[in-house]
């Protein structure tokens, strides 16, 4: 149980254009979902906070005009990169909290701007 | 400012043997960890967790444990098993464990285990 359904896994997408990372949790509800964001060799680094229903709270020098986040039901959050850039390449993973359970990942989405 | 360090980027042993990894912290509100194991191109997948009312805890071959007073803590596997190569990341929260608190992660270590 637990699982938390990412996609896509891989895209590739011209700089300008924008990108949609889809993240379901699917046999459980999540009021939470985390989404991060991991450069080579580098730490997740906690992009923003949706919580279902409510605005999500972003961590300080992520663009919330840039990475849109929409968490409308309790079993979908969305990540949208707008006017993506080469330097928005990147590991994008999403996590849901389950109450007493703790977090459950999803797969990752890596994207390649070119 | 990185709150979560695991200064070793890479660990190699010998299948058998026991591997340690080691995680350091700086934020005294932390107070509840996680370990995580993680594979190129997908997502973490949980190990073992410990609160910091506890300085150890133990689940088959996987151990954590906490010393608060150094802000350090330390994953033991043993036996080390091949399939154990990954990269392995610290993370911490300072939510008592509530899932609904922000982690924190460190750069991970690349855990290699030789046959």
């Amino acid at each position: 149980g637990a699982v938390v359904s990412q996609h896509p896994s891989w895209v590739i997408c011209k700089s300008g254009t924008s990108v949609k990372i889809e993240c379901r949790s699917l046999d459980f509800q999540a009021t939470t979902m985390f989404w991060y964001r991991q450069f080579p060799k580098q730490s997740l680094m906690l992009m923003a906070t949706s919580n279902e229903g409510s605005k999500a709270t972003y961590e300080q020098g992520v663009e919330k005009d840039k990475f849109l986040i929409n968490h409308a039901s309790l079993t979908l959050s969305t990540l949208t990169v707008t006017s993506a850039h080469p330097e928005d390449s990147s590991f994008y993973i999403c996590s849901a909290s389950i109450t007493g359970r703790g977090y459950t990942f999803g797969s990752g989405t890596r994207l390649t701007v070119v | 400012d990185q709150q979560v360090k695991q200064n070793s980027p890479s660990l190699s042993v010998q299948e058998g043997r026991i591997s340690i990894l080691n995680c350091d912290y700086t934020n005294s509100m932390f107070d509840y960890f996680l370990w995580y194991k993680k594979y190129p191109a997908e997502g973490p997948t949980f190990l073992i967790s410990i609160s910091s009312i506890k300085d150890k805890n133990e689940d088959g071959r996987f151990t954590v444990f906490l010393n608060k007073s150094a802000k350090h803590l330390s994953l033991h596997i043993v036996p080390s098993q091949p399939g154990d190569s990954a990269v392995y990341f610290c993370a911490a929260s300072a939510g008592s464990g509530g899932s609904n608190y922000k982690l924190t992660f460190g750069k991970g270590t690349l855990l290699t285990v030789n046959p």
